[in-house]
C-alpha cells in the first residue's frame, strides 16, 4: 500500500533562518504532490502543489523541490519567521488525498 | 464567510452515545470528504461525495459510522454507539471536480468519555 513519511522529529529552528522539511513515499508513482499547513486544533491549508514534470516551485519564501526517482520532496521555508511555526503535511492524491504524520516546525525569535 | 463550516466546534459524550456532526462546504463544490485525525498523525480518509452520491468508504468507516449529503450541499457524519477509540478531530473538506485543491473545516473535537 502507499505510504508516505515525513520526520517525525520536531525541527527547531533560529528565526532567519531556512527550514528544510522531508516527505518521502513508497509504492506510488503520483502526479503531483501537495504541501499544507495546520496550525493546533484547526484544519488543514493548502500551500503549494509540485507536478511530477516540475523540479521545483516557489511562492514567495516557500520552495518545494520533487525528485520521482529518489520518491522525495523537499520544502523550504527561506527566512524562517515565529509565524512559521506550525505543522506541515506532505499530501499525494489517489483518488482521495493520503497525508504524511506531518513535521511539527517551531522558529524561535 | 464562505469557506467549509464544521459544527460543532468541540463535542463531549458518554461512551454509548450517538453523535452527528455537520459539514456545510463551499456552496459550488460538489465534492465532500470526511477525514479523521488523531495526535500526532496526518488526516486519515474515511470517506467523500460527489455532489450526494457517496463513491467511497475507507475501511476505517465501521459499520457504526454513517455519512449523508441528502441534497448535495450540506453533509452530516453520524457515530453510533461512540467508543473511546473515536476520540479524534474530524474533519470535513471541499473541492471542485478535478481539483487538485481541497479546502478544509475547523474541524470537530470528539471526546468520548
Amino acid at each position: 500500500s502507499q505510504k508516505i513519511e515525513q520526520n517525525s522529529e520536531a525541527l527547531n529552528i533560529q528565526e532567519g533562518k531556512t527550514a528544510t522539511l522531508t516527505c518521502n513515499y513508497t509504492n506510488y508513482s503520483p502526479a503531483y504532490l501537495q504541501w499544507y499547513r495546520q496550525d493546533p486544533g484547526r484544519g488543514p491549508v493548502f500551500l503549494l502543489l509540485i507536478r511530477e514534470n516540475e523540479k521545483e516551485k516557489r511562492k514567495e519564501r516557500l520552495k518545494v523541490t520533487f525528485d520521482t526517482t529518489l520518491k522525495q520532496s523537499l520544502f523550504h521555508i527561506t527566512a524562517s519567521q515565529p509565524a512559521d511555526s506550525a505543522t506541515y503535511l506532505c499530501a499525494l492524491p489517489h483518488f482521495k488525498t493520503i497525508f504524511g504524520a506531518g513535521t511539527r516546525l517551531f522558529v524561535k525569535a | 464567510d464562505t469557506g467549509v463550516s464544521q459544527d460543532p466546534r468541540h463535542k463531549i459524550t458518554k461512551r454509548g452515545q450517538n453523535v452527528t456532526f455537520r459539514c456545510d462546504p463551499i456552496s459550488e463544490h460538489n465534492r465532500l470528504y470526511w477525514y479523521r485525525q488523531t495526535l500526532g498523525q496526518g488526516p486519515e480518509f474515511l470517506t467523500y461525495f460527489q455532489n450526494e452520491a457517496q463513491l467511497e468508504k475507507s475501511r476505517l468507516l465501521s459499520d457504526r459510522f454513517s455519512a449523508e449529503r441528502p441534497k448535495g450541499s450540506f453533509s452530516t457524519l453520524e457515530i453510533q454507539r461512540t467508543e473511546q477509540g473515536d476520540s479524534a478531530m474530524y474533519l470535513c473538506a471541499s473541492s471542485e471536480t478535478g481539483a487538485t485543491e481541497a479546502f478544509f473545516g475547523q474541524g470537530t473535537r470528539l471526546t468520548v468519555v
